[in-house]
């Protein structure tokens, strides 16, 4: 099976600024999923971008995936303090399983 | 209402002992999910159960046994707990086998002293 692997591993910002971290995986996907983990607590889905999809919105989120590079990037715009968490990628392949790496750790400074 | 839960949300045991996690989801998914994460945040998959039967049970020692009695239930229960098994262990569901989205409980934290 293939996890993903985030990038950066943390990352720290201001209030306001846009975040970006970065996925990598290594064989071919059916979708890749986002998700969020605050401290402490379970994981909880942001955003499903299927294989042919190219980018993809939701509220302050911006998914983007390049199956040709085998990367996928996520953008939380005009970042607030509640955004600290940790984040996660996820590519789902044919094995029937979503991997997950070991996230990016987002910090927020209000 | 929550969709996943699980209890007891914190365990704390000695080693050689068996102990037993539980997870229930309210969403009438068809399949439930175990996941181990370590103290570095890796998750990893443990089984999968579809309809009440194991379809993906990753390298896992079977001092681990999981249980389905039935559709919204799936239970941990782990034989003669190591210092290496402790860990947060997170069930999910999702509607079906590599469908969509995971739904995730809150977690237990495993504490082996």
């Amino acid at each position: 099976s293939q996890q993903g692997e985030e990038d950066p591993q943390a990352l720290s910002i201001q209030e306001g600024e846009n975040a970006t971290m970065n996925c990598s995986y290594k064989t071919s996907i059916n979708n890749l999923q986002w998700y969020r983990q605050n401290s402490g607590r379970g994981l909880v889905h942001l955003i499903l971008i299927r294989s042919n999809e190219r980018e993809k919105h939701s509220g302050r989120l911006r998914v983007t995936l390049d199956t040709s590079k085998k990367s996928s990037s996520l953008l939380i715009t005009a970042s607030r303090a509640a955004d600290t968490a940790s984040y996660f990628c996820a590519p789902y392949n044919a094995g029937n399983m979503l991997t997950f790496g070991g996230g990016t750790r987002l910090m927020v400074k209000p | 209402d929550t969709a996943v839960s699980q209890t007891p949300k914190y365990l704390v045991t000695q080693m050689g002992n068996d102990k037993s996690i539980k997870c229930e989801q309210n969403l009438g998914h068809d399949t439930m999910y175990w996941y181990k994460q370590d103290s570095k945040k890796f998750l990893k998959i443990m089984f999968s159960y579809n309809n009440k039967e194991l379809i993906i049970n990753e390298t896992v020692p079977n001092r681990f046994s999981p249980k389905s009695p039935d559709k919204a239930h799936l239970n941990l229960h782990i034989n003669s707990l190591e210092l290496g098994d402790s860990a947060v262990y997170f069930c999910a569901s999702s509607r079906r086998q590599g469908i969509g989205e995971q739904y995730f409980g809150p977690g237990t934290r495993l504490t082996v002293t």
